[in-house]
């Protein structure tokens, strides 16, 4: 089955311990992005990469960390996390940058 | 920057009544506009995908029209469910690369179904 998947789905840390969301995919998609979802402020972009090795900051990069060493994955890192940082992300996949985007079930972190 | 406005935030409606939903958007540099369907605590789940140089898409009870000179898509929804139920969202996807290509969300219409 054509899916996005990240790990975990849920997340309770503390402040400063580092962490990592997965995201794989299995679709053979050259673009992948992360968002973050927050009440009121809807969803947003922190990171995005366009293929093996090229990566790049979206709207809301600070505190996060990327690497795209393989194409079917692409980690959220979290070197020092804060409570700010406390929301609900989203790994995506598209084909390409101008084609159908696929969203993971989503990661909920709780940063205490 | 692209701003992505959906109304109206939240709708009722009773079982089997047809329905639209309107998304407008600031920025007509776009690649794409895409309806989601999100589910309470769930990821998103695409519905359609319009590109910039079409007009409409079908898929079942479902059609979306896109306007790019205006700045607009509706959503329609025939013969409601309460399985439809959700909150939809739009999302237009930027054709500049400034912006990382970024898909650009509304803040989304929260439908209630009523049986």
């Amino acid at each position: 089955e054509a899916q996005v998947t990240q790990n975990p789905r849920y997340l309770i840390t503390v402040t400063g311990k580092k962490l990592t969301v997965t995201c794989s995919q299995n679709m053979n998609h050259e673009y992948m992005s992360w968002y973050r979802q927050d009440p009121g402020l809807g969803l947003r972009q922190i990171y995005y990469s366009m293929n093996v090795e090229v990566t790049d900051k979206g709207d809301v990069p600070e505190g996060y960390k990327v690497s795209r060493k393989e194409k079917r994955n692409f980690p959220l890192i979290l070197e020092s996390p804060s409570p700010n940082q406390t929301s609900l992300y989203f790994c995506a996949s598209s084909f390409r940058r101008n084609t159908e985007a696929f969203f993971g079930q989503g990661t909920r972190l709780t940063v205490v | 920057k692209q701003e992505v406005t959906q109304i109206p935030a939240a709708l009722s409606v009773p079982e089997g009544e047809n329905l639209v939903l309107n998304c407008s958007f600031t920025d007509s540099a776009i690649y794409n506009l895409q309806w989601f369907r999100q589910d309470p605590g769930k990821g998103l789940t695409s519905l359609l995908l319009i590109q910039s140089s079409q007009r409409e898409q079908t898929s079942g009870r479902l059609n979306a029209s896109l306007d790019k000179s205006s700045g607009r898509s509706t959503l329609y929804i025939a013969a409601s469910q309460p399985g439809d139920s959700a909150t939809y969202l739009c999302a237009a996807r930027s054709s500049n690369s400034n912006s990382g290509y970024a898909l650009n969300f509304g803040k989304g219409t929260s439908l209630l179904v009523t049986p």
